[in-house]
């Protein structure tokens, strides 16, 4: 089964940019969604299809994909965005999701 | 608006079985597909199931596969999850989704994609004796 790795934690300065990498082979050849997840809520879709955001979630949060590395990037980071943050891809007939990171706004 | 209840979690025996539900409102239950996500305490997220819009394409995670069956039931907008021969390792909140399915082209080849726009809050189930 396809696998995928993600960092365990990232720091983030307030109003820096926080960047987290989700690892897989070719990865770039499929399309990879993220999922923010505050302590006890439901997670929240973030980004879909690499690079699209739902309606509601704030420019700041942006999406690429490419080669081996599947990345979320957080600009102007904010304590409200500290959160787990998972990275997901469908393989054939099966969901995988990332490991997921804790992001920490310091 | 878009809402989905689970219900039904609650503690079980090793071996015994239970059965969830998730309520739909707000949308055209039967133009999605449906998926149950668990996350065990303290761990990551993890897929159980996933059933497309009449019922007719079902998949299960490996380490759920034989002892679970997910149902749907679109006069209702309503989904479920039978689970048997409950372990320990299944002691998770388990969460209902809306599934987004859709088809993308990627050098030469056409793949299947899928993600969950809409969660509901979740249910718990806690296995033990």
């Amino acid at each position: 089964s396809y696998e995928v790795t993600q960092p365990l934690s990232v720091s983030v300065a307030l109003g820096q940019t926080a960047r987290i990498t989700c690892g897989g082979n070719n990865i770039g050849s499929k399309n990879v969604h993220w999922y923010q997840q505050k302590p006890g809520q439901a997670p929240v879709l973030v980004i879909y299809r690499d690079s699209n955001r739902p309606s509601g979630i704030p420019e700041r949060f942006s999406g690429s994909n490419s080669g081996n590395t599947a990345t979320l990037t957080i600009s102007r980071a904010q304590v409200g965005d500290e959160a787990d943050y998972y990275c997901q891809l469908w393989d054939s007939t099966s969901c995988v999701f990332g490991t997921g990171t804790k992001v920490t706004v310091l | 608006q878009v809402q989905l209840v689970e219900s039904g979690g609650g503690l079980v025996n090793p071996g015994g079985s239970l059965r969830l539900s998730c309520a739909a409102s707000g949308f055209i239950f039967n133009d999605y597909y449906m998926t149950w996500i668990r996350q065990a305490p303290g761990k990551g997220l993890e897929w159980v199931s996933y059933i497309n819009s009449r019922g007719g394409t079902i998949y299960y995670a490996d380490s759920v596969k034989g002892r679970f069956t997910i149902s749907r039931d679109n006069a209702q907008s309503s989904l479920y999850l039978q689970m048997d021969s409950l372990k320990a390792d299944d002691t998770a909140v388990y969460y209902c989704a809306r599934d987004v399915s859709y088809n993308y082209y990627v050098s030469g080849n056409y793949y299947n994609g899928h993600y969950m726009d809409v969660w509901g809050k979740g249910t718990t189930v806690t296995v033990s004796s």
